[in-house]
Parts: C-alpha cells; sequence; structure tokens
C-alpha cells in the first residue's frame, strides 16, 4: 500500500527535552512538508524540502529543525526552544512543489508537553 | 500579502439538508485552489480547480470556481452524518514559492 506514514501516534514529552517526529512515504514523492494545526489556527507550515539533502523554512520555522537525508524520509526534531510545542503535527508529500500537484497527508502525530 | 478566508466558521445541519461553503483569496498570480476533508485526523483531497477546471463534481459534493470574483464554493447535497468534518480550503500561487496559503477551515456537523 502506498502511502504516508508518521509515529508515533501520540507522544508526551517534559518541558526542555527535544523530541522526534517521524514521516515516511513511499509514493516516490520529491516534495514533502511539515505543517503544525493549532484549534482555530489552520495548518501552518514549518518546514518543507523539495528534493533530498535540501530544506526551506515555513512560517513558523524557530524551536523546530528538519533533515532530509533520503527521499522517503523527512523527520521534524521539536526543540526546547520552541515555546509552545503541544500541538497536532501533519506531514504532506508531493509529487513535486508544482502548480498543479496536490498534497497527501499522513495521519498526524498529536505532541503533548507536560 | 496573500490570505485565504473561508466562511462560515462552523455549521450545523441535519441530514439531507444541502450546505454551501465559501473560500475567498487575495493571492497574487493564482494558479490552483484546492479543497480538503479533515475528520479526525489527516486531511483528504476532495477537488483542485484551476484556470482551466473551474468546476469540479463528485457524487454529492461539487466545486466551483470564480476568478473574476475571487473565491470558490463547496456544495453538499444531502448531507449525511459522514459529511461531518473540518473542510480546508488552500490557495497555491506562481510565486511564494509555490506553497500552499490554507484558510483557517470550515467545521461542518451533521445531525441525524
Amino acid at each position: 500500500d502506498g502511502g504516508i506514514t508518521q509515529s508515533p501516534k501520540y507522544l508526551f514529552r517534559k518541558e526542555g527535552q527535544n523530541v522526534t517526529l517521524s514521516c515516511e512515504q513511499n509514493l516516490n514523492h520529491d516534495a514533502m512538508y511539515w505543517y503544525r494545526q493549532d484549534p482555530g489556527q489552520g495548518l501552518r507550515l514549518i518546514y518543507y524540502s523539495q528534493i533530498v539533502n535540501d530544506f526551506q523554512k515555513g512560517d513558523i520555522a524557530e524551536g523546530y529543525s528538519v533533515s532530509r537525508e533520503k527521499k522517503e524520509s523527512f523527520p521534524l526534531t521539536v526543540t526546547s526552544a520552541q515555546k509552545n510545542p503541544t500541538a497536532f503535527y501533519l506531514c504532506a508529500s508531493s509529487n513535486r512543489v508544482g502548480i498543479y500537484n496536490e498534497q497527501f497527508f499522513g495521519p498526524g502525530t498529536r505532541l503533548t508537553v507536560l | 500579502e496573500d490570505k485565504v478566508v473561508q466562511s462560515p466558521l462552523s455549521l450545523v445541519v441535519h441530514e439531507g439538508d444541502t450546505v454551501t461553503l465559501n473560500c475567498s483569496y487575495e493571492v497574487t498570480n493564482f494558479r490552483s485552489l484546492l479543497w480538503y476533508k479533515q475528520e479526525k485526523k489527516a486531511p483528504t483531497f476532495l477537488f483542485m480547480l484551476t484556470s482551466s477546471g473551474i468546476e469540479k463534481k463528485s457524487g454529492r459534493l461539487s466545486s466551483i470556481l470564480d476568478k473574476k470574483e475571487l473565491f470558490s464554493i463547496l456544495n453538499i447535497t444531502a448531507t449525511q452524518t459522514g459529511d461531518s468534518a473540518i473542510y480546508l480550503c488552500a490557495v497555491r500561487s506562481a510565486g511564494n514559492n509555490r506553497k500552499l496559503i490554507w484558510g483557517l477551515g470550515t467545521s461542518l456537523a451533521v445531525n441525524p
């Protein structure tokens, strides 16, 4: 089955800890994205990557970091510098960053900071 | 600044009703508008509308794009409880590194 997987589904961390969220896709998509979703805020772009070994900051990149060492994988690290990390995190991919390509989403990771 | 505005923010209807969700946008160099449905988890793609495809239909769902007035509507006829979800609208422009600009969504609740 082709698709996007994210793990874990739920994640709890203590303040001051870094945590890494996994995102894997087997759709052979070039572009991958990380979004954060908060109630009443819609989807906000954190980071995106158009190709392996390259990524760009989105609108709210502060306190986050990413890597893109493999085409299939785009992990997101939420660092202790992120002041309000509790949120629902969505990973997406698309064939390429084109004007006629829809994004496909993973099931999301809900992060709670205790 | 590019923006996408959806209305209403929330809506409650009864099964069998018809609903119309709105998405207006202000972007430079518009290229496409996308509709997604989000239930508990991942948004799922519904439609993409472009200059060459301003009307789409799939079963009870349909959508049109008005490029002159800069808005789109998503229509759902004969609603069912399974239509309860958040409906998200996103717009892509040629600029802005082709990122999607998202609206806040419309939360639809269909009661039996």
